[in-house]
């Protein structure tokens, strides 16, 4: 089976912009959860996806939106970058919600 | 709020020795313990989990203790090799399958 792919794999942007990020889950996952990993916050929760729905949300500014498509492929979305949103982002994939697989990540440079 | 943390943010060990890497968790109400490996540039990468019900589960190699007392995970890892160097990190769920609350991560240097 194909793991989770994550595109882009980098990225830099510019202060005030907005991006686009996109997860391919593995085949047949039908959640979706998306993390954000920096050196000083670590891994933190943003949100998960199960069939198309919003299931569970972290702490994260609204700025920070997600959705799912009907075949399981997610996107999220930054709206008006700011310098703190330089990090990994990285999904994660799995059939239940619990034993979830991630992709490598996007890393997001704003500058 | 929950939280995971993790008793010492790197370990060095000598080549064939025994790892042991400890997470306390806050959250009674967790369910579902994850222990994670993640090398540079990748992803974390499933190592090993434990549901709440159990006190010890093995894998290929390592073994998660669960001990709901004190709120304590442990991820023993036997005859450590360089391939093993990594940041490890334990992760919690309660009742929110899709939401992993994860610890701040130890680094495994193995030294050869």
């Amino acid at each position: 089976k194909a793991g989770v792919t994550q595109t882009p794999r980098y990225l830099i942007k510019t202060r005030g912009q907005q991006v686009t990020l996109s997860c391919s889950p593995i085949s047949g996952h039908r959640s979706v959860s998306w993390y954000q990993q920096t050196p000083g916050q670590g891994l933190q929760f943003l949100f998960e996806y199960f069939s198309e729905t919003q299931r569970n949300k972290g702490n994260f500014p609204g700025r920070f939106s997600g959705r799912q498509f009907s075949n399981s492929r997610s996107e999220m979305n930054v709206s008006t970058l700011e310098l703190g949103d330089s990090a990994l982002y990285l999904c994660a994939s799995s059939a239940t919600g619990f034993e979830q697989y991630f992709g490598p990540g996007t890393r997001l440079t704003v500058t | 709020g929950e939280s995971v943390g993790l008793h010492l943010p790197t370990l060095s060990v000598q080549e064939g020795d025994n790892s042991i890497i400890n997470c306390a968790y806050s959250n009674s109400a967790s369910d579902y313990f994850i222990w994670y490996k993640q090398e540079s540039g990748k992803g974390p990468q499933f190592i090993i989990d434990i549901r709440s019900n159990m006190d010890k589960r093995q894998g290929q190699r390592v073994t998660v203790l669960l001990n709901k007392t004190v709120k304590h995970l442990s991820l023993q890892i036997a005859a450590t090799q360089p391939g093993d160097s990594a940041v490890y990190f334990c992760a919690e769920k309660g009742t929110n399958a899709g939401k992993s609350t994860f610890g701040d991560g130890t680094t495994l240097t193995v030294k050869p």
